[in-house]
């Protein structure tokens, strides 16, 4: 079944010890993102890569990184996780047709602990 | 800045009754509208979505409507089934999707 998936779902790390989280897709989709979502909040955009194209969304901090070395895979590199960072991370990808991105679909997430 | 707005953070239904999910936003500029549908320990996974120039959209037990000149759209869900407990979020889609905080679907059996 084509499908999205991110890896490890629950990752623990030290504050200011440098993590990785990955996702990759079956969909063979051209747009991949990566939200934030803490506890009874919306889905907060950090960023997303149109093919190799990175968007950055305005408000994301600089603490936060991503990679995006092929179609399938994509990588969010938080350099030194800070307590507030804790949340559950949420990839997502959708075809983008002309100007329009198609509907997204996303992986089961990552719950980022940070201790 | 709460460009979409799910102020019920939960609502709780017997089954078999029809469960009524509301959104409200402000950014006039979203041309597309979309529900997800959220398990514990799993990502959202697409419900149904409806263009700005449509007021309903169908899908089996799925109805959304939206009223543009209240800026306000619903999800109806009839009957309501126990599997339907989940989380649900709206989303308004311009540059890129904003999502809701979602509404907490409780369905009594």
């Amino acid at each position: 079944d084509a499908m999205v998936i991110q890896n490890p779902r629950y990752q623990v790390t030290q504050f200011g010890k440098p993590v990785t989280l990955s996702c990759s897709q079956t969909l063979n989709h051209n747009v991949m993102y990566w939200y934030q979502q803490k506890s009874s909040q919306a889905p907060k955009l950090l960023f997303h890569y149109y093919d190799k194209d990175f968007n950055n969304e305005a408000d994301t901090p600089d603490n936060f990184q991503s990679r995006r070395p092929n179609t399938s895979f994509c990588f969010l590199d938080i350099r030194s996780p800070g307590l507030g960072d804790a949340a559950m991370y949420l990839c997502a990808t959708s075809r983008k047709v002309g100007t329009r991105t198609d509907t997204q679909y996303f992986g089961p997430g990552t719950r980022l602990t940070v201790l | 800045d709460q460009q979409v707005k799910q102020n019920s953070p939960s609502l709780s239904v017997q089954e078999g009754r029809i469960s009524i999910l509301n959104c409200d936003y402000t950014n006039s500029m979203f041309d597309y509208f979309l529900w997800y549908k959220k398990y514990p320990a799993e990502g959202p996974t697409f419900l149904i979505s409806i263009s700005s120039i449509k007021d309903k959209n169908e899908d089996g037990r799925f109805t959304v409507f939206l009223n543009k000149s209240a800026k306000h759209l619903s999800l109806h869900i009839v009957p309501s089934q126990p599997g339907d407990s989940a989380v649900y979020f709206c989303a308004g889609s311009a540059r890129q999707l904003t999502f809701g905080s979602g509404t907490q679907l409780t369905v009594l059996p």
